[in-house]
């Protein structure tokens, strides 16, 4: 069965610091996709991004960056010098085959104090 | 691009009322959701189409609740009768390419009485 453990239910950091949050996911396919989504205050689902699984590069995106780890069946996110605006909820989450839903996991809620 | 479009944005109803929430997909999307978002569940998925065709609705609660997508530009999904807890956020969400991201709706924020 396909799965997905954000196993940090909140974080609380202080302005500055780095962040990681963690997020592990289970499935027997080969092919797969791996996401990160953003839920501000405001509530909409903001895109992040997007992994397939033959790629297991780490990306970096500014403050954002992403570590992906087969072996671990791991796929972490790192804010580095977090801001008070990345106050959020944020899911990773699961595509076990292209075309298909994803399967999201719970959620960590960040909050970043000034 | 207006992205994908729900309304309302907030439905108010009293219990045994018919709901029925409204999504317009990015235009040349071909794949559309919709999920269900509670405190206790988190993130579900209701329902997907591909093409304008129901494709998983296994995740749809009961019959109390339906489904369609007309056309490749507009799906309903209707609760009849509500009950409080169907009261939750529903989100509407369309991806393009066979590989590419979803793109959610504000979502609507139904609350039943």
């Amino acid at each position: 069965a396909q799965k997905v453990t954000q196993a940090q239910t909140e974080i609380s950091v202080v302005e500055k610091e780095d962040v990681t949050l963690d997020c592990v996911y289970e499935t027997r396919d080969t092919t797969y996709y791996l996401f990160w989504y953003k839920q501000p205050p405001s509530g909409e689902l903001v895109f992040l991004i997007r992994r397939n699984s033959f790629d297991e590069q780490n990306e970096i995106s500014g403050r954002y960056s992403w570590n992906f780890q087969k072996s671990t069946s791991s796929f972490n996110f790192t804010i580095t010098a977090s801001q008070v605006v990345d106050s959020a909820v944020y899911f990773c989450a699961l595509q076990y085959q292209a075309g298909t839903a994803l399967i999201f996991g719970k959620g960590t809620t960040l909050s970043v104090s000034s | 691009d207006a992205g994908v479009i729900q309304s309302p944005r907030h439905e108010v109803t009293e219990m045994g009322q018919e709901v029925t929430l409204r999504c317009k997909p990015i235009s040349g999307h071909n794949s559309l959701f919709w999920y269900r978002q509670t405190m206790m569940r988190g993130l579900e998925l209701l329902i997907y189409f591909n093409n304008n065709v129901p494709i998983d609705d296994s995740g749809m609660p009961e019959d109390r609740f339906s489904a369609k997508m007309p056309n490749a530009s507009f799906s309903t999904l209707k609760i009849q009768p509500s009950e409080p807890r169907d009261s939750a956020v529903y989100f509407c969400a369309s991806s393009g390419a066979y590989n590419s991201p979803l793109h959610f709706g504000n979502g609507t924020r139904l609350t039943v009485t």
